[in-house]
């Protein structure tokens, strides 16, 4: 079965812009979640989305913002980009909702903001 | 509140060696899962345990064991005969159910390297 995907896996963006990164989970999988990992706060999680339905948020800008559609692929985007939100995004799956679900994790989307 | 502790921030240690990495959580909450992650210079966090509150039997896996002791709320993860496949940044997480959201807290994970 194939993994969790994620594209693009590098990215280059100047202030201001916006960018969206897209994440597919495995097959059969119906969460997913996003999480943001920088040197300095380490791995911290964004949102989640089940059913095409936002569940849970992390402590983020509303310029961080996500969706998910009917194939339970998932998108965020960032808008206004700034400096500290160079970060490696990474997308992670499960097969339902519910604490005990492990997350499997994608290689990540490394966003460098210039 | 949840957390994660991990104090090790870098361990240096030779092939061959054992290590231990060490794991402390913070949970009001009976009902949790543990779970620890390796995370190779590709940037992929690789799954590698899932435990859960109420089983404390410790876990072998090939070269891999894991010591989870409520008594102490720590979760830790040694490694024998450690091998230079085996650097990479190790991260443990918490999963809990009372906060409302299933979302993962990590540590800010320990980085192995494993010499030859």
């Amino acid at each position: 079965k194939a993994g969790v995907t994620q594209t693009p896996r590098y990215l280059i963006k100047t202030r201001g812009q916006q960018v969206t990164l897209s994440c597919s989970p495995i097959s059969g999988h119906r969460s997913v979640s996003w999480y943001q990992q920088t040197p300095g706060q380490g791995l911290q999680f964004l949102f989640e989305y089940f059913s095409e339905t936002q569940r849970n948020k992390g402590n983020f800008p509303g310029r961080f913002s996500g969706r998910q559609f009917s194939n339970s692929r998932s998108e965020m985007n960032v808008s206004t980009l700034e400096l500290g939100d160079s970060a490696l995004y990474l997308c992670a799956s499960r097969l339902g909702i519910g604490f005990q679900e492990t997350q499997y994790f994608g290689p990540g989307t490394r966003l460098l903001v210039l | 509140a949840q957390k994660v502790t991990q104090a090790q921030t870098e361990i240096s240690v030779v092939e061959k060696e054992d290590v231990t990495l060490d794991c402390v959580y913070e949970t009001r909450d009976t009902t949790y899962y543990l779970f620890w992650y390796k995370q190779p210079p590709s940037g992929e966090l690789v799954f590698l345990i899932r435990r859960n509150s109420f089983d404390e039997q410790n876990e072998i896996s090939g070269r891999y064991s894991w010591n989870f002791q409520k008594s102490t709320s720590s979760f830790n993860f040694t490694i024998t005969a450690s091998q230079v496949v085996d650097s990479a940044v190790y991260f443990c997480a918490l999963s809990e159910s009372a906060s409302g959201s299933e979302k993962l807290v990590f540590g800010k994970g320990t980085k192995l390297t494993v010499n030859p």
